[in-house]
């Protein structure tokens, strides 16, 4: 099991570009969360797909966006980047069991973004 | 709204001593706590966590940690630390179950000298 895959796994991009990460979460699961995991700092949750749409969305503009494939994979999207979306950012995957139960978030290793 | 506060960003022990890493959280209902671990380069690992009922929690690698509601903590203990430990630990909290939004700590570096 190659567990929560994610790529690429450092970009480099400027002021104003757009950008695209994208996760392949573990075998088996069908919720992928999102966070964004600035230097210095824990995690801090973005957004999270599961059927092929967002279920629950954290603190964060627009700019945002993600999408959810038929096969359970995950792409997260930044538009018109700032300085300050430089950051690591974390895909975890995770089987929902149902309501009432707890389902472990299972996280890959990341994805650099450096924004110049 | 929930939060999580960790005392102490930096943590230093020798090997062989207690590793003691502080945690603090706010919820308005009942939470679900978590310890995760990250080491260089890679992504977070779950040590620990608390959801219902033994309020001692046992995790992987000798960490245990103890949900005290009244004092609103959920700190991690190892009795005796090992080289292998040295790594950043993150502190969790949800309202829900676990596969809804988690609410992390600003983490420790936990270094270890030999």
């Amino acid at each position: 099991d190659a567990g929560v895959t994610q790529s690429p796994t450092h970009l480099i991009k400027t002021r104003g570009q757009q950008v695209t990460l994208r996760c392949s979460p573990k075998s088996g699961h069908d919720t992928v969360s999102w966070y964004q995991q600035a230097l210095g700092q824990g995690p801090q949750f973005i957004f999270q797909y599961y059927e092929e749409e967002e279920r629950q969305r954290g603190n964060f503009p627009d700019r945002f966006s993600g999408h959810q494939f038929p096969n359970y994979s995950s792409e997260l999207n930044v538009n018109a980047l700032l300085l300050g979306d430089s950051a690591l950012y974390l895909c975890a995957s995770s089987l929902d069991s149902g309501l009432g139960t707890w389902d472990e978030q299972f996280f890959g290793p990341g994805t650099r973004l450096t924004v110049l | 709204a929930q939060s999580v506060t960790q005392l102490g960003s930096h943590v230093s022990v020798s090997e062989g001593a207690l590793v003691l890493l502080r945690c603090n959280y706010s919820s308005s209902v009942p939470p679900y706590l978590f310890w995760y671990v990250q080491y260089p380069n890679q992504g977070l690992q779950l040590l620990l966590k608390y959801t219902t009922g033994a309020t001692l929690v046992k995790g992987i690698n000798g960490f245990e940690a103890e949900f005290k509601k009244s004092e609103t903590s959920f700190h991690l203990t190892k009795p005796s630390a090992h080289m292998s430990d040295a790594a950043e630990y993150f502190c969790a909290v949800s309202e829900d179950t676990g596969r809804r939004a988690l609410t992390f700590g600003s983490g420790t570096r936990l270094q270890v000298q030999p």
